[in-house]
């Protein structure tokens, strides 16, 4: 099972790329990484999740090393709304989602 | 869709009394799954069903908790007797099995208060 480590606390301006950092050393070959984030007082929701490649959607792009020991979480452009504790999550199997302590984003105006 | 529904939306309850928190998950959905968040232990799997049977009950805290799911659309995770340490917000969550399972939708949580 990967463990991920991430940065406490992240500020961004808005309208600029907020890049959230995660570090996921012990995860092997054939695991994901998911990423969820909750903003205050509601439900996580799902972002994206990836395996080797780099991938995007209209939420976010995911950019995970080429070693798979770490990825990078990208919103391209910062909104207010944006603003949330954010988790990026190794593989647990089985369906089962593990949430840290996560990253908590705050986007300033 | 209306997504993932939970009632109530707050509990207050005395210590020593039954609780019973309810979520209908999204249509079409057969895997349904209970989480409890606090500021100490942060967000936690308690229990999840795959198509109404459960599968992994090793997050439930002790044998005051149990969840039933009797149909695909309606599920209930009872607290009986409650304590104040059970206060806490809970998530009920859904998704499809198959190659989306990880992208699990959640409810609004309630949010329970034991005192």
């Amino acid at each position: 099972d990967a463990k991920t480590t991430q940065p406490t606390s992240m500020d961004c301006a808005e309208g600029r790329a907020a890049n959230l950092p995660c570090n996921h050393s012990t995860i092997s070959g054939n695991e994901y990484v998911y990423w969820y984030r909750q903003i205050h007082s509601q439900g996580p929701q799902y972002i994206i999740h990836g395996l080797k490649n780099n991938e995007t959607n209209e939420m976010a792009s995911l950019i995970i090393t080429e070693d798979r020991k770490s990825s990078t979480l990208i919103l391209p452009h910062a909104t207010l709304r944006d603003t949330a504790v954010y988790y990026c999550i190794g593989d647990q199997g089985a369906q089962k989602l593990v949430f840290g302590q996560g990253t908590r984003l705050t986007i300033n105006p | 869709d209306a997504g993932v529904i939970q009632s109530p939306r707050h509990e207050v309850t005395e210590m020593g009394q039954e609780v019973t928190l309810r979520c209908k998950p999204i249509s079409g959905h057969n895997s349904l799954f209970w989480y409890r968040q606090t500021m100490m232990r942060g967000l936690e799997l308690l229990i999840y069903f795959n198509n109404n049977v459960p599968i992994d009950d090793s997050g439930m805290p002790e044998d005051r908790f149990s969840a039933k799911m009797p149909n695909a659309s309606f599920s209930t995770l009872k607290i009986q007797p409650s304590e104040p340490r059970d206060s806490a917000v809970y998530f009920c969550a859904s998704s499809s099995a198959g190659v989306r399972s990880y992208e699990q939708y959640f409810g609004p949580g309630t949010r329970l208060t034991v005192t």
